[in-house]
Formats: structure tokens, sequence, C-alpha cells
């Protein structure tokens, strides 16, 4: 079946340090989602990405979708302490159920 | 405002019990899914449901069932709740095709202990 990884599983910053997580596919995906769940809370859809090379931005958060509709990336520019969460990918292929990766948890030192 | 609303935050269940999760969206979603959440495991699917009446088993199925009686509500159910059943369980909704029309809904959890 349909996986996706998610990398890394941790990462640490310094406060205003960028960040970067990665999501790859085994398959070809129609669409893929990105959620944030903050400690102690649940994950809240943040976008959706469905076309072949789109990058959508929020702020100093930019997404991007590969060209092949197998991978893709979120990054933070600058990173402040209200980022601290874990990142969620969720790539959808052919059924209508996406599937999840495992999260990467961000960690912001002030 | 939107929602996805868990009937608990917090559950400890002996065990052994029947133990029944409740869920309730607003949002006129079509959709509905239970997944849990483990440390390093991310977010399993458990079961979900397209309308009403209707389930699929998700990846994790086994000492679990489901009810869809009505569009806005979907219930899990442990038969018989065992200690490996501890965790955080999420219910989620959306529409039926999530292109251009948002992702998925989380409620807040419910974090069941089971003793």
């Amino acid at each position: 079946g349909q996986q996706v990884m998610q990398i890394p599983q941790y990462q640490h910053v310094q406060e205003g340090e960028d960040f970067t997580t990665y999501c790859n596919s085994s398959t070809t995906l129609s669409n893929i989602q990105w959620y944030k769940q903050r400690p102690g809370g649940h994950p809240v859809f943040l976008i959706q990405l469905v076309k072949s090379g789109e990058v959508k931005k929020q702020k100093r958060l930019t997404f991007q979708f590969g060209e092949a509709k197998k991978n893709s990336s979120l990054h933070i520019t600058a990173t402040q302490t209200t980022d601290v969460g874990t990142y969620f990918c969720a790539g959808q292929g052919g059924s209508y159920i996406p599937t999840f990766g495992r999260g990467t948890s961000l960690i912001v030192h002030p | 405002d939107v929602k996805v609303t868990q009937s608990s935050r917090y559950l400890v269940k002996r065990t052994g019990e029947k133990v029944f999760l409740e869920c309730v969206q607003d949002m006129d979603h079509e959709n509905m899914f239970w997944y849990r959440q483990d440390p390093g495991l991310g977010l399993r699917l458990i079961y979900f449901s397209y309308d009403v009446k209707m389930k699929e088993k998700g990846d994790i199925p086994e000492g679990y069932s489901v009810s869809r009686e009505k569009k806005e509500r979907f219930s899990l159910i442990l038969e018989s709740a065992s200690t490996n059943q501890t965790s955080m369980y999420l219910c989620a909704s959306s529409f039926r095709t999530t292109s251009s029309r948002g992702g998925y809904t989380f409620g807040s959890g419910t974090r069941l202990t089971v003793v």
C-alpha cells in the first residue's frame, strides 16, 4: 500500500533559524495536505497542494509539491517559539483516504 | 466556528469494560474517521465512514467497532478494553473529496487509559 515517509523525526533549532521537513511518497499523489499539532493539542489543517511543482506561502511558511507529485516540503523561515509543534504531511493517492506521515517535531530554543 | 466535538477529554476504564467514544461534527461532512495517536507511531487509522450506516476498516481495526446512525455522529466502541488500547483517540471529519475543500477537521481528542 501507499507509504508516506517524513523526515526528520525531530528538529531542534535556535529561535530565528530556518526549519524544513520533507515528505516522500512511494506512489504518485493527487494531493498532499499539511497539518500542525501544538503540544497537547490536535492536528490543525494548514494547507493542501494539488498541482505538480506548486509552491504556496503562508507568512513565514513555504509549502512545495514536487514535479513528480511524490514529494513535498514545508519550510519555515526565521522560526519563532510559536512554531513549536509537530508537523504532519498527509498524502492522498487513488483512495480518498490520505496516508499520514509520522510527523516532524519542531523544538525551538529561545 | 465549525467543530468536531469528542465527548470526553480524559477517560479511565478497567480492563474488560466496553467503552464508547462519541464524536459529533456540525459541518455536514460526509466522511468521518477514528485515529489513534501513539508516540513515535503517528496517526493510525482505525475505522472510517463515508456515509450513514457505512463503515470501512482502517489499518488497525482489531478490537474496535464503529457505529454511524446519523450523518453528524460517529462512535468508536472498544468491545473489551485492554491495556494496549491506552492511547489518544482522535476523531476527524471531511467532505467526501478534499480537493479544494480543505482537509480534515480534528476533534480535541480523548486520552483513554485502561487499567
